[in-house]
């Protein structure tokens, strides 16, 4: 059975880095299978897909038009997990980020969540 | 892109069948077989409960079943339950390695 546990802060100041980590058991993140997502929600946006990574013989990074200048989603292979940075935070970036686990073009397993609030 | 269509609400009594519609776009629903719908009860994360369409991933009722008209998918839910009651959300890959969600329906079993 696969799980996907989040951690970060919940609280960043506008114009920094926010930072999340998921953390996956059951799977790898090496897998030539699956990819590993970020997506977020919030009352205004809903829910938004903001990127991912996944391992074919490379890594393959693809991002949403959206925040591609400002996300980074990163593999650790040490640990079995995945990360996201999304850099120049507004309050607008205040959302339940969720990370979760690709397949067939669904997202199939969710970590728990995490709020993030953009305030100075 | 434009998030895809939901009606705010649906409600139905115990037993009874309800259909929850998604409307998207030639660009996303309409080209691609690749429709997923979420259940989600408060303060938890989103289910998967339909992919590609039509299938029902291990251990979700049958009860539960998708289908896909031109631009616009649909969620139907048959012999609600209670546990039934949630937000559902639908969503489409939309090419461009981009997905686009609906908005939610709020599922209200009377």
């Amino acid at each position: 059975q696969v799980q996907l546990q989040q951690s970060g802060p919940g609280l960043v100041k506008p114009s920094q880095t926010l930072s999340l980590t998921c953390a996956i058991s059951g799977d790898s993140v090496s897998s030539n299978s699956v990819a590993w997502n970020w997506i977020r929600q919030s009352p205004s946006r809903g829910l938004e897909w903001l990127g991912r990574t996944y391992y074919r013989s490379n890594w393959i990074y693809d991002y949403a038009v959206s925040v591609r200048s400002r996300i980074t989603v990163n593999p650790d292979t040490s640990k079995n997990q995945f990360s996201l940075q999304l850099n120049s935070v507004t309050p607008d970036d205040t959302a339940l980020y969720y990370c979760a686990r690709g397949k067939s073009f669904a997202f199939d397993t969710w970590g728990q969540g995490t709020m993030v609030s953009v305030s100075s | 892109q434009s998030a895809l269509t939901q009606p705010p609400s649906a409600s139905g009594s115990p037993g009874q069948s309800v259909t929850i519609s998604c409307t998207g776009a030639s660009s996303d629903v309409g080209t691609y077989n690749y429709v997923s719908w979420y259940q989600q009860h408060p303060g938890k994360a989103p289910k998967l409960m339909i992919y590609e369409v039509t299938k029902r991933p291990s251990g979700v009722p049958d009860r539960f079943s998708g289908s896909k008209s031109g631009n616009t998918a649909s969620l139907t839910v048959s012999g609600l339950q209670a546990e039934d009651e949630a937000d559902y959300y639908c969503c489409s890959y939309a090419g461009n390695i981009y997905w686009v969600f609906g908005g939610g329906t709020k599922l209200t079993v009377l």
